[in-house]
């Protein structure tokens, strides 16, 4: 069955633009998770949606970032004013109603120039 | 705060060796643990887990037992492959379902 989708796979940007990252869970999931990978930080939490409650937006790193789920389906994930600092590969991951295994996309690697 | 410290890599083995990637963990709680492996030019996969103390996760010859006392998770492996040569990512995750990762070992293994 289909996995996890992300787009783009890659994005190249110049410092100071916005961008957003889409991602696609797996259909029927209920939980959806945005991770980001970078050399210095390894692997962080970013943002987190369950249902209709509201975001757990602990791990967002400043208020440039931010992200929306609608419908309960596809998440967008918006970085506003993009620093090279934002440079990473950023994941995102669902989780059935019934587990707790999270199925990760492929991710974008967004480089900032 | 929770956090996840693994041994740092990269760890280099020859075919056929033991692997022993150590991992602890610092939680509130009874948190879930696991093994993701990240293959070269591939995404996060979970190789195993484990939700409840003495509980051991296996699969494709790795293991990891959850030993609360220590609060440990090491993975084994009694005799690694080239194709095991990946970075291996302890983590845990409790209320929420948010991961928490280590930072990676990356393990190469040499024919």
């Amino acid at each position: 069955g289909a996995g996890v989708s992300q787009s783009p796979s890659n994005k190249v940007t110049e410092k100071g633009k916005d961008v957003e990252l889409r991602c696609d869970p797996i259909s029927g999931h209920t939980a959806l998770y945005w991770y980001r990978q970078s050399l210095g930080q390894g692997l962080e939490f970013l943002i987190y949606f369950q249902g209709n409650s509201a975001p757990d937006k602990s791990g967002l790193p400043s208020d440039r970032f931010s992200a929306e789920r609608t419908g309960g389906s596809v998440s967008t994930l918006t970085i506003q004013r993009t620093q090279q600092e934002d440079s990473a590969v950023y994941l995102c991951a669902s989780i059935p109603a019934w587990g707790n295994e999270q199925f990760f996309g492929p991710g974008t690697r967004l480089t900032v120039l | 705060g929770n956090s996840v410290t693994q041994m740092e890599g990269p760890v280099t083995l020859s075919e056929e060796a033991f692997l022993t990637i150590n991992c602890t963990y610092t939680a509130t709680g009874y948190p879930s643990l696991f093994w993701y492996v990240q293959y070269p030019g591939e995404g996060l996969q979970l190789l195993l887990k484990a939700t409840k103390a003495d509980d051991k996760g296996s699969n494709k010859g790795f293991e990891a037992t959850y030993r609360k006392e220590t609060t440990s998770f090491h993975l084994e492996k009694g005799s690694v492959q080239v194709s095991d040569s990946a970075v291996y990512f302890c983590a845990l995750a409790n209320q929420g379902g948010k991961l928490i990762f280590g930072q990676g070992t990356e393990l190469s293994v040499k024919p």
